[in-house]
């Protein structure tokens, strides 16, 4: 079945890094990405990663992927209190399908 | 980068009456737009896919005569919630994606409040 977890929330401190983690059930995924939603706004998409790569670095962000274990982690460095907002790790199966959701990490950040 | 524009950002309206949410791909076509809804501390839950020029595919457990869903051209795609209850007060959000492209864009949703 399809399925995306995630941890609910994450605290941490201003400068230091943040890694969130989401497992996915299905091993046919394609793409998995990452996305941020802010307070009443939508969906802002941060870095997406191929399912036959195991990692992708945009500046601050780093994406790993171990599809062995189905599990996936986004690592933000010198996290910023502007970071704080809610991350989803999402999945798409096959081409033209939507995309499936985690329930979103709720990141903290406190100076 | 692509932008996805939803409109309105937030609407109020009287239980009974009707509901249209534009979702709009400003600078790229999209053959297929994606509905969701999201609940407070919940995931977003996929409403329909849309398909321009056919018939929307609906999620099951969602009514597709209270969800009209019409994509008239490959730059918009309307949601029309109708007969709105307040349980139907939630926050949705369209998804494009550019073809042949990996990559979904979101609108900024709007927050619909039935009184």
């Amino acid at each position: 079945g399809e399925d995306v977890e995630q941890s609910l929330f994450l605290s941490v401190r201003e400068g230091d890094s943040s890694v969130i983690n989401c497992t996915y059930t299905d091993s046919s995924s394609t793409y998995l990405y990452w996305y941020k939603q802010e307070p009443g706004a939508g969906l802002q998409l941060l870095t997406y990663i191929f399912s036959n790569m195991d990692m992708k670095q945009d500046q601050r962000l780093t994406v790993l992927l171990n599809k062995k274990d189905k599990h996936l982690s986004l690592r933000i460095a010198d996290t910023q209190t502007g970071d704080s907002a809610i991350y989803f790790c999402a999945e798409k199966l096959r081409a033209g399908t939507a995309l499936i959701f985690g329930k979103g990490t709720t990141l903290s950040v406190s100076s | 980068g692509a932008v996805v524009s939803q409109h309105p950002s937030r609407v109020i309206c009287k239980s009974g009456t009707s509901v249209k949410i534009e979702c709009r791909s400003l600078d790229f076509q999209a053959t297929t737009m994606f509905w969701y809804r999201q609940f407070p501390k919940k995931s977003l839950m996929l409403m329909a896919t849309s398909n321009e020029g056919s018939k929307a595919t609906y999620e099951q457990g969602v009514e597709k005569d209270k969800f009209l869903i019409n994509h008239a051209s490959l730059t918009l795609s309307t949601l029309t919630v109708t007969s709105a209850h307040p349980e139907d007060s939630s926050f949705y959000i369209c998804s494009a994606r550019l073809i042949s492209n990996t990559e979904a864009f979101f609108g900024q949703g709007t927050r619909l409040t039935v009184v």
